[in-house]
């Protein structure tokens, strides 16, 4: 089966910092990849899927790169409310799996 | 809008069952791939089961595997889960997700949850 590796596990940053967050998969993937933001008590939201395209409303401060076995997903300047843990997953084929996630906290 | 509501969540005990159901509006349901995702306390997202928009094609995670069963009810516009011998492990917020297209499992919209308790 394949297996999806997130790093770091834990990111530490300041606001205004630039951020990345990496998503590897066992076996190629294409495109195939949706990165999701969660916040505490909250159900995870989509930011970006096939590896690179926004959702609507999402601001334009993040975004997806990648293809094959390796994305990243960047955000540009952090703001405060990015502080949350994000998740890849990858829908290629079965299992449609997530990482373990990152989460990002406050320096 | 997209709304999906699921129900059904509770205590039960080790080896007993429990069916859980996500109540869909706002979309064309039976167009739509729908998925299962789990998460235990304090742990991330487990990928549990998804199922095509037909509902002719499931797939099941290994930890759920021989378990679990998943089905819709185009009618109702509902998605279930039926989970038989439950474990402490299955302990977890469940949500229902909905697809980008009739056979595509990314997790587009997410529910709130409901949270399972196996416990004695």
């Amino acid at each position: 089966d394949i297996q999806m590796t997130q790093s770091p596990s834990t990111l530490s940053a300041s606001v205004g910092d630039r951020v990345t967050i990496t998503c590897r998969a066992s076996q190629s993937i294409k495109s195939w990849l949706a990165w999701s933001q969660q916040k505490p008590g909250k159900a995870p939201k989509l930011l970006i899927s096939k590896a690179s395209t926004l959702e609507s409303g999402v601001p334009s401060r993040f975004s997806g790169s990648g293809s094959g076995t390796e994305f990243t997903l960047t955000i540009s300047s952090l703001q405060p409310d990015d502080f949350a843990t994000y998740y890849c997953q990858q829908y290629n084929s079965y299992p449609y799996i997530f990482g373990q996630g990152t989460k990002l906290e406050s320096k | 809008e997209v709304q999906l509501l699921e129900s059904g969540g509770g205590l039960v005990q080790p080896g007993g069952s429990l069916r859980l159901s996500c109540e869909a509006s706002g979309f064309i349901f039976r167009d739509y791939a729908m998925t299962w995702v789990r998460q235990a306390p304090g742990k991330g997202l487990e990928w549990v089961s998804a199922i095509s928009g037909s509902g002719t094609e499931t797939f099941y995670a290994d930890s759920v595997k021989g378990r679990f069963t998943i089905s819709r009810d185009s009618f109702k516009n509902t998605l279930y889960l039926q989970m038989n011998s439950l474990r402490a492990e299955d302990t977890a917020l469940y949500y229902c997700a909905k697809g980008s297209y009739h056979n595509s499992y990314e997790a587009v919209y997410w529910g709130q949850g409901t949270l399972v308790t196996v416990s004695s």
